[in-house]
């Protein structure tokens, strides 16, 4: 199973809304990583967990707060976001880390109104 | 920052037309992935490469990586109307963040 899995698939939210994004893997890896996407740019990494702690945080606002629950599992919890945060919002794991493939989900598309 | 430059930004290519796209960086890579995302997609592995001066062949895509590990090509022979996408190259630069070159768009007339 190489199969990383993403829900919802849309995601529409006016911008008071506190919404969660899931990401679930079941190929062992122990880093997970959630990306954001804009149209026509290449995906920016938003934060890093690698063993279930978080390892990175590319300086992303407090509006986004990731969350590991276990070696599966990948959150990432919305509030008060701004219309300038809609995109795609990609989650992908690797093995140990970033010199591992990454394997990508098909991604959340939000909509911030 | 962008710690990989990835040209040409965009590529229109006739059906059958061979295609090319390139990635340089100012510092050794330890090695390069290469992407694909299909329009509406996500990002779907190719390759990795490793080795100073490798290459790597999938069917009509051969992938290359510099001697010096600085820059790396993908180049598709022949290229179909399913090559269509956006092909982004990605390095770990020493420090352990994946950075994703700014991708080549590739559209093919029938």
């Amino acid at each position: 199973d190489t199969e990383v899995t993403q829900t919802p698939k849309h995601l529409v939210m006016g911008m008071t809304n506190k919404k969660s994004l899931k990401c679930e893997q079941h190929m062992g890896h122990r880093a997970m990583y959630w990306y954001k996407q804009k149209a026509k740019k290449p995906p920016e990494l938003m934060f890093v967990y690698s063993y279930e702690k978080l390892s990175i945080n590319e300086s992303v606002p407090s509006r986004f707060s990731p969350e590991c629950p276990n070696s599966s599992l990948l959150n990432l919890h919305l509030h008060a976001l701004q219309p300038e945060d809609s995109a795609l919002y990609l989650c992908a794991s690797s093995l140990t880390g970033v010199r591992d493939t990454q394997y990508f989900g098909p991604g959340t598309r939000l909509t911030v109104l | 920052g962008q710690q990989v430059m990835q040209i040409p930004q965009y590529q229109h290519v006739q059906e059958g037309e061979d295609f090319t796209t390139y990635c340089n960086s100012s510092t050794t890579l330890s090695n390069i992935q290469w992407y694909k995302q299909r329009p509406g997609g996500h990002p779907v592995f190719l390759i990795q490469l490793v080795k100073s001066g490798e290459v790597k062949k999938q069917k009509r895509l051969t992938f290359q990586f510099g001697e010096a590990k600085k820059n790396s090509s993908l180049h598709i022979t022949a290229t179909q109307t399913t090559d269509v996408g956006t092909y982004f190259c990605a390095a770990p630069p020493t420090l352990g963040r994946l950075y994703f070159g700014r991708g080549t768009q590739l559209t093919v007339w029938p």
